[in-house]
């Protein structure tokens, strides 16, 4: 079946602009989350979503990041003014039921560069 | 708060050789573990996990890992490295009682032929 998508791949910005990125999750997993992973470092946690609400969002650096599940589906990640520090791989991930042991499976990320 | 430290960023065996990469965490309730890995260009991926019961837990391709509370460790081993195992690996921790997930910082391993 189909796994997580995350479009676009890759996207180039100049600093001061304003990016979306979307998840897509696997169908029917309630659970989405979001990571950004630095270079050379492990994912860091960004925000969680059950359904259409943000369960946890303790993980957003600051008030340039937002996050919506309109639906309880599909996901768009926003960065509003870009800044250089914002490069990164962003993942998503979804799991079926949350609060349970099950696994979170991952995208293949999209890769930000702010220039 | 929880942390996972991974001990080597870089991990270089020859193929044949026996595998072992190392992960310690720090967690204030019981936790649930985990080891990733992640190939070149591509997302995440889910090796083994412990949750509860049995401390031995056995993943794909023949890795397997160990918890041992006393020593707060999660150790991933493999008795034989392949030339397709040369990746880059990621220790997680979770509490049982939440979701997101505090990875380490990676480690890359490398099988030399």
């Amino acid at each position: 079946g189909a796994g997580v998508s995350q479009t676009p791949s890759n996207k180039v910005t100049e600093k001061g602009k304003y990016v979306e990125l979307r998840c897509d999750p696997i169908s029917g997993h309630t659970a989405l989350y979001w990571y950004r992973q630095s270079l050379g470092q492990g994912p860091e946690f960004l925000i969680y979503f059950q359904g259409t609400g943000a369960a946890d969002d303790s993980g957003l650096p600051n008030d340039r990041f937002f996050a919506v599940r309109p639906e309880g589906s599909v996901s768009t990640l926003k960065i509003q003014r870009t800044e250089r520090g914002d490069s990164a791989v962003y993942l998503c991930a979804s799991s079926l039921r949350p609060g349970t042991s099950d696994e979170q499976y991952f995208g293949p990320g999209t890769r930000l560069t702010v220039t | 708060a929880q942390s996972v430290t991974q001990l080597g960023s870089h991990v270089s065996v020859s193929e044949g050789a026996l595998v072992l990469l190392r992960c310690n965490y720090s967690s204030s309730v019981p936790p649930y573990l985990f080891w990733y890995v992640q190939y070149p260009n591509q997302g995440l991926q889910l090796l083994l996990k412990y949750t509860t019961g049995a401390t031995l837990v056995k993943g794909i391709n023949g890795f397997e890992a160990e918890f041992k509370k006393s020593e707060t460790s999660f150790h991933l081993t493999k008795p034989s490295a392949h030339m397709s195992d040369a990746a880059e690996y990621f220790c997680a921790v979770r509490k049982s009682s939440g979701d997101k997930l505090t990875f380490g910082t990676g480690t890359r391993l490398a099988v030399r032929p």
